[in-house]
């Protein structure tokens, strides 16, 4: 079965600290996606990976692929609270049309 | 913003009857999406489609059915709603595998 996984599903952190949310997943792919979601909204893309070794920066927020380890992350730097929101990982699979998705991490970051 | 307009927003049902709800993309782009949110689930796809009368089912398809005559509707159908259908439904496009897929703003369906 086509899983993918993030960890931690809860995040509660300060302002300032940095952090990261991880994104496993189990079947062969080379596209990862991550998306926000803010409470009662909809979805809304912050980085699209499509290689091995790729890294996108955006603001306080920095995605990475790892495709031999099937492995993303989302790294979050000196965290504001306007960053508070449930993170997705949705990954391609490959000869298909369709994205798995992670369960999301909500994360809340207190002033 | 991408053009995507799903309709209605809101939607209370009674269990057995069945509802329509219709994603709207003036994007041109290829593949459309329904999934289902629901709390600790994450989204889950029903069905997509990857061009005009193209459509498959995802893994929650079972109670729903979809159409798309043309490129830029795509319709999920709930034959008989039941109350496990209660959910916030997504529809998402995307011009194709190497960019992002865009959302509506979504669908708050209760059937009671």
């Amino acid at each position: 079965e086509l899983k993918v996984e993030q960890n931690p599903l809860f995040l509660s952190m300060q302002e300032g600290k940095n952090y990261t949310i991880y994104c496993n997943y189990s079947t062969t792919s080379d596209r990862l996606y991550w998306y926000r979601q803010d409470p009662g909204k909809s979805l809304e893309s912050l980085f699209v990976l499509l290689s091995n070794g790729a890294v996108k920066q955006e603001g306080r927020l920095m995605a990475s692929l790892d495709t031999k380890a099937r492995l993303s992350t989302l790294h979050i730097t000196a965290a504001v609270h306007d960053l508070s929101a449930t993170y997705f990982c949705a990954v391609d699979i490959p000869g298909n049309y369709q994205l798995i998705w992670g369960a999301g991490t909500k994360l809340i970051i207190k002033p | 913003d991408a053009g995507i307009t799903q309709s209605p927003r809101h939607k209370v049902t009674e269990t057995g009857t069945p509802v329509t709800l219709r994603c709207h993309q003036t994007e041109n782009h290829r593949y459309m999406y329904w999934y289902r949110q629901d709390p600790g689930h994450g989204l889950r796809l029903i069905h997509y489609s990857y061009g005009v009368k193209d459509t498959d089912k995802g893994e929650v398809s079972d109670g729903y059915s979809v159409s798309r005559s043309k490129t830029e509707d795509f319709l999920l159908t709930l034959e008989s709603a039941t109350s496990s259908q209660t959910s916030v439904y997504f529809c998402a496009i995307n011009g194709n595998r190497n960019t992002e897929a865009f959302f509506g703003q979504g669908t708050r369906l209760t059937v009671v």
